[in-house]
């Protein structure tokens, strides 16, 4: 069965710095695009970037830009958001999901907290 | 960017009744090279990621109950739920996929039981 499951959410200070890892099982990672979708408490939900199987394409939304890098490993079958110079904005449960650009397969999802 | 509004924020239906839910985007997601509306629709429980329910605008996603049904072109898409059961109860987003970056999603509609 396909699961997609996601660590290193916690509570960082503005400023500071976190590295999210999703890791996939039960179906063939390197042959999917990959994302990132993020949803504030109690708001709605904000696509923040994607990657494809090669890594050659990169994409973020205007607010992350500069900030955040999406990456992978598909020998660890593994999709990674380094995430730097956090806001308070930027509090949310971060998603990863299967593709690029509509999402059939979520995880449950990393609560990040950006506060001092 | 382009921006998804949804109607109405909130609705409440009874049992068995229809359920309407309206998304238009501020410009078509009808991609002309393939005749494809680049839009879909999830839903979202409380303390569950969102669940994909229709892509390509009317295309259901496998294991979605046929209650479930997406019409529209160009501008204007609407979800139907033909028959409102309990576990509908959720939160629906609109997203669109035409433009990369960014994909953007509706604010959401919440959709209760009268």
């Amino acid at each position: 069965e396909a699961q997609l499951v996601e660590s290193g959410g916690g509570l960082v200070q503005p400023g500071g710095s976190l590295r999210l890892s999703c890791a996939a099982s039960g179906f063939s990672f390197s042959s999917y695009w990959m994302s990132w979708v993020r949803q504030s408490p109690g708001k709605g939900l904000e696509w923040v970037a994607n990657i494809n199987q090669e890594q050659s394409e990169r994409y973020y939304v205007d607010s992350v830009k500069g900030r955040f890098t999406i990456s992978r490993d598909n020998a660890k079958n593994s999709l990674y958001l380094q995430m730097n110079s956090l806001r308070a904005e930027d509090t949310a449960v971060y998603y990863c999901a299967r593709g690029g650009n509509s999402w059939a397969f979520w995880g449950q999802g990393t609560l990040v907290t950006v506060s001092s | 960017d382009i921006v998804m509004t949804q109607s109405p924020d909130s609705l409440a239906v009874s049992l068995g009744e229809r359920a309407t839910i309206n998304c238009k985007s501020s410009q078509s997601v009808l991609h002309s090279s393939d005749n494809k509306n680049y839009l879909a629709w999830y839903q979202q429980k409380a303390g569950q990621p969102p669940k994909l329910l229709i892509y390509w605008a009317s295309a259901r996603e496998s294991g979605v109950p046929d209650r479930f049904s997406g019409s529209g072109s160009g501008t204007d898409f609407t979800l139907t739920i033909s028959s409102l059961q309990a576990e509908d109860v959720a939160v629906y987003y609109c997203q669109q996929y035409y433009t990369i970056p960014p994909y953007t999603f509706g604010q959401g509609t919440k959709l209760e039981i009268k």
